[in-house]
């Protein structure tokens, strides 16, 4: 079955205690991206990485993390993590981030709902 | 400013009417937009994308885009109490391999 794979699902830990969420998709997908959601703030893109040790910022990198070594995972990492980083996360993939060429679909992982006490 | 913005909502429509979302964005270059439902507790799901100036339609669901205006809209037809959910736009600036999403609009349909 394809999908996107996130763990842990939960966690709750306290600030300044390292923590990374694994993500990993088994479609062979090239472009892997995390997010977080916030209420009334929508999904907001924390990195993207088009391919095996390619990565670049989203709109929200401060504080976070990442690393692609090989192409079916994608983990997050937060190395310091603070209270303004509870938050819903999601991880997604799909098979290119060129989005005008066809109907490109991200597959989105069940989220990681992170709280930092 | 937010990139990507949406009707805050949320809309209450009922069973059978057309729900109607809106969506505008600020970079002109833009140039992929998708729409996005996402059910309470849920993960994300691709149900429309459109490239072009005008309307693409699927089924129940039709977007329309209008690049000179920055707009960009959605809308379900005969509407149903499974179409209740969060209604996310998400817009690519083209120059890179962003995307940017707007905060959502809550759909209710009412039966």
């Amino acid at each position: 079955e394809a999908q996107v794979t996130q763990n842990p699902r939960y966690l709750i830990t306290v600030t300044g205690k390292k923590l990374t969420v694994t993500c990993s998709q088994n479609m062979n997908h090239e472009y892997m991206s995390w997010y977080r959601q916030d209420p009334g703030l929508g999904l907001r893109q924390i990195y993207y990485s088009m391919n095996v040790e390619v990565t670049d910022k989203g709109d929200v990198p401060e504080g976070y993390k990442v690393s692609r070594k090989e192409k079916r995972n994608f983990p997050l990492i937060l190395e310091s993590p603070s209270p303004n980083q509870t938050s819903l996360y999601f991880c997604a993939s799909s098979l290119s981030g060129v989005w005008g060429d066809s109907n490109q679909p991200q597959h989105f992982g069940d989220g990681t709902r992170l709280s930092i006490l | 400013q937010k990139e990507v913005e949406q009707n805050s909502g949320p809309l209450s429509v009922p069973e059978g009417a057309i729900a109607s979302l809106n969506c505008t964005y600020s970079d002109r270059g833009s140039q992929s937009f998708f729409w996005y439902r996402q059910y309470s507790g849920k993960s994300p799901e691709l149900i429309m994308s459109i490239y072009s100036n005008g309307d693409k339609e699927d089924g129940r669901f039709t977007a329309q885009l209008n690049k000179a205006s920055q707009y960009v809209s959605l809308l379900i037809r005969d509407s149903q109490p499974s179409d209740s959910a969060t209604y996310l736009c998400a817009v690519n600036g083209g120059g890179d391999y962003k995307l940017s999403f707007g905060a959502g609009t809550t759909v209710t349909v009412r039966a």
